[in-house]
């Protein structure tokens, strides 16, 4: 599995556009970038994920470079429930999910 | 909604014992995975399982066994609890097949051994 970089802590303004970056240069043709969050003593959750393409869903967008070796996660509106830790995964279509130690995002009033 | 469920937030156990953790599902999926967490290394896979009684090993099975007899079940046990097995545990499950499907997480136990 492709191995990915991402800042250790970034900080937002509530209100503002949060954009979270991941550098996965190694990534294969068939790999998925995948997001997920980790709200403090909760569990992971799923956020969006792409293979080429922009994608967008309810809780955010998901822009890939065009040679696939990074992509930005956006929260659009962030606020303070969007303090946690950000996960970018990068796997081809099956299950297994290694998580590195992600991006803390504080999002401030 | 997609709902796991795990038995317990918070287990206290003693250096020997044996532990069971439970995890429900009830979507149907197919898969189901055992993750442990800890402070600066992240999550790691300890087991998964694609169907009812088969397990494949994950990234640090050493120490744990598991048990998948239904389809929404899956039990993560250690045989003989140690210290360094102090953690958080999560589990996940999601759809089989091929295909990029996301992982949904339970709230997690986190599992303290004296």
């Amino acid at each position: 599995d492709a191995k990915t970089t991402q800042p250790p802590s970034m900080d937002c303004a509530e209100g503002r556009a949060a954009n979270l970056p991941c550098n996965h240069s190694t990534i294969s043709g068939n790999e998925y970038v995948y997001w997920y969050r980790q709200i403090h003593s909760q569990g992971p959750q799923y956020i969006i994920h792409g293979l080429k393409n922009n994608e967008t869903n309810e809780m955010a967008s998901l822009i890939i470079t065009e040679d696939r070796k990074s992509s930005t996660l956006i929260l659009p509106h962030a606020t303070l429930r969007d303090t946690a830790v950000y996960y970018c995964i990068v796997r081809p279509n099956t299950d297994k999910l290694i998580f590195g130690t992600g991006t803390r995002l504080q999002v401030f009033p | 909604d997609v709902k796991v469920t795990q038995s317990s937030r918070y287990l206290v156990k003693r250096t020997g014992e044996k532990v069971f953790l439970e995890c429900v599902q009830d979507m149907d999926h197919e898969n189901m995975f055992w993750y442990r967490q800890d402070p600066g290394l992240g999550l790691r896979l300890i087991y998964f399982s694609y169907d009812v009684k088969m397990k494949e090993k994950g990234d640090i099975p050493e120490g744990y066994s598991v048990s998948r007899e239904k389809k929404e079940r899956f039990s993560l046990i250690l045989e003989s609890a140690s210290t360094n097995q102090t953690s958080m545990y999560l589990c996940a499950s999601s759809l089989g097949g091929s295909g990029a499907y996301e992982q949904y997480f339970g709230p997690g136990t986190r599992l303290t051994v004296t």
